[in-house]
């Protein structure tokens, strides 16, 4: 079944306690994505990968970081997470970039106290 | 700055009835845009898209029409079931690069 497969899809943490949030698609993609979702402010980019080594920050890159050493993988990455990054994450990747639609992943609820 | 702005938070239909979700712009550049559908505990999932040298998309009971002097984006589904119920996020590109969505509307349709 192609799909995007995120883990974990809930994570409590302490502030400043590193992180990462895994993101595999099994569909040979070359785009993926991070999105986090906010009430009254929709889905928001955090990072975005055109293909292996090649990544661009979103819009809400400041305090993330990611990495794109195979195609199929593209983890997020929380240094020093802080509670303004509580948040629901949603991986997403796609064949044709933004125009030929991504497939997301179910998402992962992250909390930081 | 908000690019893509759905105003209505919520919408509620009859099942059977039109709903129509509406989604504003500002940047004229833009040459992609998406609807996606979104139900509870699961990710977003793409719906239709329209590319800007087009005005309109029909796939089964949703069309998209789009209206580039107005900056303005529709979604309309014909006719509306109780499983549409879910949030509809329309979504804007330029270059196939970032994907920059709106903040979201709840349809709720009901019997």
């Amino acid at each position: 079944e192609a799909q995007v497969t995120q883990n974990p899809r809930y994570l409590i943490t302490v502030t400043g306690k590193k992180l990462t949030v895994t993101c595999s698609q099994n569909m040979n993609h070359e785009y993926m994505s991070w999105y986090r979702q906010d009430p009254g402010l929709g889905l928001r980019q955090i990072y975005y990968s055109m293909n292996v080594e090649v990544t661009d920050k979103g819009d809400v890159p400041e305090g993330y970081k990611v990495s794109r050493k195979e195609k199929r993988n593209f983890p997020l990455i929380l240094e020093s997470p802080s509670p303004n990054q509580t948040s629901l994450y949603f991986c997403a990747s796609s064949s044709q970039g933004s125009s030929g639609g991504y497939t997301f992943g179910s998402g992962t609820r992250l909390t930081v106290v | 700055d908000q690019q893509v702005k759905q105003n209505s938070p919520s919408l509620s239909v009859q099942e059977g009835r039109i709903s129509i979700l509406n989604c504003d712009y500002t940047n004229s550049m833009f040459d992609y845009f998406l609807w996606y559908k979104k139900y509870p505990a699961e990710g977003p999932t793409f719906l239709i898209s329209i590319s800007s040298i087009k005005d309109k998309n029909e796939d089964g009971r949703f069309t998209v029409f789009l209206n580039k002097s107005a900056k303005h984006l529709s979604l309309h589904i014909v006719p509306s079931q109780p499983g549409d119920s879910a949030v509809y996020f329309c979504a804007a590109s330029r270059n196939t690069d970032k994907l920059i969505f709106g903040t979201g509307t709840r349809l709720q349709v009901f019997p």
